[in-house]
């Protein structure tokens, strides 16, 4: 499976946009880059995915390099209730899996 | 929609006994996947199921087993428990195609704890 890098931890404040980041350098043409979230005491939630374009929907905004090698999930206007641990992950063709990392946790700072 | 449902919530085991843990997958989905998920750690991939059989399966023993009945609903069994089967088992429903375009729901999970 193709490896995601995330940073382990990343704060920012109530209101505010928020920019997280992955990187994917190993990426093959045909991966999806999907994000899912995890709230405290919950299982995870879908957030996004994309191919190659920008994508957006009522949740976030996905922007994908035009190399593919990184991507960055962006909150709008971060919410207390956006603290969770964010996973990027990668899934192809015939890998019907999802492989999780240890993703990203999001602190939000009223 | 009830979404995805796992039963029970919590379960304590003692070492060596055998468990069953259920879901129900969301309306409208046939393919469900498991998941193990240690306390901190990201959940990992043990199986997944459509139309009845297993059709991927990660890097876990074969005391790892599991059902999918005709109503698409699915059971995880461990057989032979160890202390470091304790972790929260998550059960996953999507339609086929779950590496492309589409995507997973969650169930709360089934929080197994052995003694």
């Amino acid at each position: 499976d193709a490896k995601t890098t995330q940073p382990n931890s990343m704060e920012s404040n109530e209101e505010e946009p928020v920019h997280l980041p992955c990187n994917h350098s190993t990426i093959s043409g045909t991966d999806y880059i999907h994000w899912y979230r995890q709230l405290p005491s919950q299982g995870p939630e879908y957030v996004i995915h994309g191919l190659t374009s920008n994508v957006n929907n009522r949740m976030a905004s996905l922007a994908i390099a035009e190399d593919r090698k990184s991507s960055t999930l962006i909150l709008h206007r971060a919410t207390l209730r956006d603290a969770a641990v964010y996973y990027c992950i990668l899934s192809g063709w015939g890998n019907e899996k999802l492989t999780f990392g240890t993703g990203t946790r999001l602190t939000i700072i009223p | 929609d009830a979404g995805v449902t796992q039963s029970p919530t919590h379960l304590i085991k003692t070492r060596g006994q055998q468990v069953t843990l259920r879901c129900s997958p969301k309306s409208g989905h046939d393919t469900v996947s498991w998941y193990q998920q240690a306390l901190g750690q990201g959940p990992q991939f043990i199986f997944q199921y459509y139309e009845e059989e297993e059709r991927q399966r990660g890097n876990f023993p074969d005391r790892f087993s599991g059902h999918q009945f005709p109503n698409y609903s699915s059971e995880l069994n461990v057989n032979a428990l160890l202390l470091g089967d304790s972790a929260l088992y998550l059960c996953a429903s999507s339609l086929p195609g779950l590496g492309q375009n589409t995507e997973a729901f969650f169930g709360q999970g089934t929080r197994l704890t052995v003694v």
